[in-house]
Parts: structure tokens; C-alpha cells; sequence
């Protein structure tokens, strides 16, 4: 079966500071791999989605940045995190047949 | 505006109650999703619909691709069904656009 993992599940980082996250997926191959953001009180915005390695497209100009080494895997980064990076970081994937979407547990960044 | 608007954006229901959340789009899709958040954050997928109806156990979705809208029903809610329920579009490109979510609260 498949599985995705995120870590780490929490963070707190200083402003200015660097960031990465990571995602894995398990069990599938070729998967279309997403990150989105929840604000607090707010919905869920897609900010990189990846249809194959090395394939980043962005939703939302930001100070983020997406990249994707290996197939079944989807880091997030920053330079320098701003206090409005904060908020709760999903990834999530598809398979390219049946669209299916399946979230990560996420990761609530916390950014003081 | 935002590509997807859902109603109601809270909800308080009596145990037993029948439950409808709605929710519109604006743009074109290849499917709509339901998906249910718990409290600590994790997001589980209830429904995949591109047109007419899909039921599970006492959740049903329903989607109007001429009126750009769906609902999602919960029959005989119960105090477990507490969550926030989003409504997500996926466009032809397959990205994915949400809905704000309407958090529920089932009272026993």
C-alpha cells in the first residue's frame, strides 16, 4: 500500500533563518506530488506542484522554493523565512490515473 | 474571489441531524474532492465526483457540473463526524484549488 511521510511534524525557526522540508511517498511510482500551505483560519493554497523529476511548477511568487532529487520525493525550502511562512505545510500526491489525492501528515512551521 | 466558496463556514449540529454543506466554483474542472481535516490536522478523502452522485455509508456528494456546485450530505450525524470539511476543485492542468472548509461541531 502506499504511504507518505513529512517531516518534521513540528518546527520552530527564527526569522532569517533557512528551511527544509521533506516528503517521501511509498508504494507508487510517478506520483504527482503537491505542496500546500494552511494559513491559520484559512484554506488550503497550492504553492509547488511536480508532475516528474526535476518538473517544479509554482502557484504563489513567494520566498519559497520546491525541488524534486527523486521520483517519490518533494522537498520545500527557504533562504530566509519570513514571519508569514508560518503556518501548516502538506504534502501531498496523485496517481495520474485516478486523481486520487492523499495527504501527508504535514508539518506546522512556526517562524517567531 | 476565491475559485471555490463553500457554506456554510460553521456549523453546529444536533446528534442525529442531517447535514448539508454546499459549495460553489468558478472556473473549470476535471473533478471535485471532498475531504475531511481532523483537529490535529491530518486529511483523509471522502469523495472524487466528475458528475452525479457517490454515497458512502451515511455520507453522500453530490455534484451539478451545468450549475457549478456540489453538496455533501451526512445523514444521522454524530459527534465522530466533528471536522472541517473542504471542498477542493482539481483543474484541467490537475492542480488543485480549496475551498475554505465549513467546520462542523456535532453536539451528543
Amino acid at each position: 500500500s502506499q504511504t507518505i511521510h513529512q517531516w518534521p511534524a513540528t518546527l520552530v525557526q527564527p526569522v532569517g533563518s533557512p528551511l527544509s522540508l521533506e516528503c517521501t511517498v511509498e508504494g507508487t511510482s510517478n506520483p504527482n506530488l503537491y505542496w500546500y500551505r494552511q494559513a491559520a483560519g484559512r484554506g488550503l493554497q497550492l504553492l509547488f506542484y511536480s508532475v516528474g523529476i526535476g518538473q517544479i511548477s509554482s502557484e504563489v511568487p513567494q520566498n519559497l522554493s520546491a525541488s524534486r532529487p527523486q521520483d517519490r520525493q518533494f522537498i520545500l525550502s527557504s533562504k530566509k523565512l519570513l514571519l508569514s511562512d508560518s503556518g501548516f505545510y502538506l504534502c501531498a500526491w496523485t496517481d495520474g490515473a485516478s486523481y486520487e489525492q492523499y495527504f501527508g501528515p504535514g508539518t506546522r512551521l512556526t517562524v517567531t | 474571489k476565491n475559485e471555490v466558496e463553500q457554506s456554510p463556514q460553521n456549523l453546529t449540529a444536533q446528534e442525529g441531524e442531517f447535514i448539508t454543506i454546499n459549495c460553489s466554483y468558478s472556473v473549470g474542472i476535471s473533478a471535485l474532492h471532498w475531504l475531511q481535516q481532523h483537529p490535529g490536522g491530518g486529511i483523509v478523502s471522502l469523495f472524487m465526483l466528475s458528475s452525479g452522485k457517490k454515497k458512502h455509508g451515511r455520507l453522500i456528494a453530490t455534484i451539478n457540473i451545468q450549475e457549478k456546485h456540489s453538496s455533501l450530505h451526512i445523514t444521522a450525524s454524530h459527534p465522530r463526524d466533528s471536522a472541517v470539511y473542504i471542498c477542493a476543485v482539481r483543474r484541467p492542468g490537475n492542480q488543485f484549488y480549496f475551498g475554505t472548509g465549513t467546520s462542523l461541531t456535532v453536539i451528543p
